[in-house]
């Protein structure tokens, strides 16, 4: 069966930092993946998606970046982080129509 | 371009009372359309899916859905709540015509079951 790990969990990050966050998915080949950011509990912004090694679609411009080095791996990131990136990061591949998400990470600025 | 609606933030309901999640979308081909559940701190669990056939469709712990193409609805059905029942729940649609790889997110629905 299919799994997609997330990490770290929590990260507290002061403002001005770089970012990585990392996440892998088992048990599936060549999957679409995808980076979302909730905020304060609620909807969900689609930031990133990928087909495929070294293929991203940017949703929203802004102070992130993503890249998949690898078929199962996508990873987010940023130079600087600013206050505004606080929130939990979520990320999901594409099974036969629906999503799976992984556990998520709640990213702290300060 | 795709959209979803949940005209409700929160929905509170007695536990055994049947529940209703509402949901309106729009999208220029077919829909495909989704119910997910959200539990604190936790990724989204999917619950069910619209894509063909029946328009009622039965999902997970008894949830259910019927998609209305006329009303451009999808509302999220059970007919005896729990109280652990208790979560966030979101609608998505995505244009099934365009093969498209992005999926819209509604703002999420509150759902409170009381003892």
């Amino acid at each position: 069966s299919q799994t997609i790990h997330q990490w770290p969990a929590t990260l507290v990050q002061p403002v001005g930092s770089p970012l990585s966050l990392e996440c892998t998915v088992e048990g599936t080949s060549n999957p679409n993946l995808y980076w979302y950011r909730q905020a304060a509990g609620r909807g969900l912004q689609l930031l990133f998606y990928s087909v495929g090694i070294g293929q991203i679609s940017s949703e929203v411009p802004q102070n992130l970046s993503a890249s998949r080095p690898q078929d199962r791996q996508f990873i987010l990131s940023s130079k600087k982080l600013l206050l505004s990136d606080s929130g939990f990061y979520l990320c999901a591949w594409r099974g036969k129509g629906e999503q799976y998400f992984g556990p998520g990470t709640r990213l702290t600025v300060t | 371009a795709q959209s979803v609606a949940q005209p409700e933030d929160q929905v509170n309901v007695a536990e055994g009372n049947p529940l209703t999640v509402k949901c309106t979308y729009s999208v220029s081909g077919n829909p495909y359309l989704f119910w997910y559940v959200q539990y604190p701190n936790r990724g989204l669990q999917f619950l069910l899916k619209y894509i063909t056939g029946d328009n009622l469709v039965k999902g997970s712990y008894g949830f259910e859905a019927e998609f209305n193409k006329s009303q451009t609805s999808f509302h999220l059905k059970k007919p005896s709540a729990l109280v652990s029942d208790s979560a966030l729940y979101f609608c998505a649609v995505r244009d099934g015509n365009t093969g498209g790889f992005k999926t819209i997110f509604g703002a999420g629905t509150r759902l409170f079951v009381k003892a």
